[in-house]
């Protein structure tokens, strides 16, 4: 089956402009995570969505926001960009929180460079 | 605050000499700890879940391990293209529920 699906794969934004990004989860999983990767900070959890619903929100800026459609679908944007939000962003696929035996998987992840 | 520490941050090998990683987490309502494999400019490869203390799983070379606090990825004969990052993260329970990542372990491999 096919697994999670990010797009863009690479986005060259300036500062000060925004930027979506799109994640189509895995078939029947309904819930998505998005995680900032970075050389200095690692992994770092943005937000979980479930439902359409945002369940939890990491330590971010307001800049960073997201949303789930009714097909499980999820995009997250990020507005007024700034240099250090270039980074991998990564999405996560799972079944549905409180689940026991969901495994989480993860997207190619979105380039985003801010020149 | 959830904490996860990973180590070592690097680690060298000869093919076919095993060692063991390991991860110390502090994660409020542990609702399991997930291994990852990632490669250069790719997202993590799901590995493993392991739910409960005692735990193990085998995968081809690896096998994981947990404790109430630790867990660790034992690699035993390890091959070149078992080079790669690999990250830990346990997930919280309730309004907790996330994957709180390491920093990861590099291993590489030298034939």
């Amino acid at each position: 089956k096919a697994g999670v699906t990010q797009t863009p794969r690479y986005l060259i934004k300036t500062r000060g402009q925004q930027v979506t990004l799109s994640c189509s989860p895995i078939s029947g999983h309904r819930s998505v995570s998005w995680y900032q990767q970075t050389p200095g900070q690692g992994l770092q959890f943005l937000f979980e969505y479930f439902s359409e619903t945002q369940r939890n929100k990491g330590n971010f800026p307001g800049r960073f926001s997201g949303r789930q459609f009714s097909n499980s679908r999820s995009e997250m944007n990020v507005s007024t960009l700034e240099l250090g939000d270039s980074a991998l962003y990564l999405c996560a696929s799972s079944l549905a929180p409180g689940v026991r035996n969901t495994e989480a998987f993860f997207g190619q992840g979105t380039r985003l460079t801010v020149v | 605050e959830d904490q996860v520490t990973q180590s070592p941050e690097a680690l060298r090998l000869q093919e076919g000499e095993s060692s063991s990683l390991n991860c110390s987490y502090t994660v409020s309502g542990l609702r399991g700890l997930f291994w990852y494999r990632q490669d250069p400019g790719k997202g993590p490869e799901f590995l493993f879940t392991l739910y409960s203390a005692g735990e193990e799983k085998e995968k081809e070379r690896l096998k994981a391990t947990l404790t109430k606090k630790e867990s660790f990825l034992h690699i035993t004969a390890p091959k070149p293209e078992d080079s790669a990052t690999y990250l830990c993260a346990p997930r919280g329970g309730g309004s907790n529920y996330k994957l709180t990542f390491g920093k990861g372990t590099l291993l590489t491999v030298n034939p």
